[in-house]
């Protein structure tokens, strides 16, 4: 199995600060068809979690631009321009590269 | 935009069958080479996938659970279903069903259910 290893694993950060996470992992991410199935998602408190971005650097429909992903094969980062207080919540990197698809183990973002 | 709902018993016996339903609307199950997961999330801990089905029928499991678990689809009410046989506390989780998954699209759980709560008791 991949294994998707995130740093750190809580992140506190002052409103209209940046924010960044890391994610690395045990393999590379490119699949054979050229794409690399990286994704991040947001879970906030009582809630189930949300796209924000797909293969690394791909914002879904309805995220704020101040989220942004980047990376390559082994290394992925996402960005948060100026946290919200509606950024509250954990975040993970997920692969879909290789059955089974596996997760980070979440970055909890909150308020200093 | 797609929309998904689980639903299905919140309270299971040990040794007995979990089974659980999404619900898809808003667009068909059966649109374009997708496939649709289930994952879970035990109390207080982090994301586990399940496994998946493509709208074709074929599946894929995360190995721990291959033995006991089976995802299928019912196109022609455009939903997917998860058993999970001789559940045990260790079970207890909120489950999702997400999708859907394309590898031309996303390539990720492009939307999820709210979620369901089932705790494994007797």
């Amino acid at each position: 199995d991949i294994v998707m290893t995130q740093t750190p694993l809580s992140s506190p950060v002052t409103l209209g600060q940046p924010a960044s996470i890391s994610c690395r992992s045990s393999q590379s991410l490119v699949h054979s068809n050229g794409n690399t199935y990286l994704s991040w998602l947001q879970q906030r408190p009582g809630q189930p979690p949300r796209l924000l971005i797909y293969k690394i650097s791909n914002r879904f429909s309805g995220v704020p631009d101040r989220f942004s992903g980047s990376g390559a094969g082994t290394e992925f980062t996402l960005k948060i321009g100026r946290v919200e207080a509606e950024d509250v919540g954990v975040y993970y990197c997920m692969q879909a590269t290789q059955f089974p698809y596996t997760f980070g183990q979440g970055t909890k973002l909150e308020i200093k | 935009q797609l929309q998904l709902h689980e639903s299905g018993p919140g309270l299971v016996k040990p040794s007995e069958t979990l089974s659980l339903t999404c619900n898809v609307s808003g667009g068909s199950i059966s649109s374009s080479r997708y496939s649709w997961g289930w994952i879970r999330q035990p109390p207080g801990k982090g994301l586990e996938w399940i496994g998946r089905v493509s709208n074709s029928g074929s599946s894929n499991y995360n190995p721990p659970l291959t033995s006991r678990v089976t995802i299928s689809v019912d196109a022609s009410k455009n939903q997917f279903s998860l058993r999970l046989s001789s559940v045990t506390a260790a079970d207890t989780a909120v489950y999702y069903c997400a999708g859907p998954v394309s590898g031309s699209g996303s390539g990720s759980f492009d939307y999820w259910g709210q979620g369901i709560l089932v705790t494994v008791s007797s």
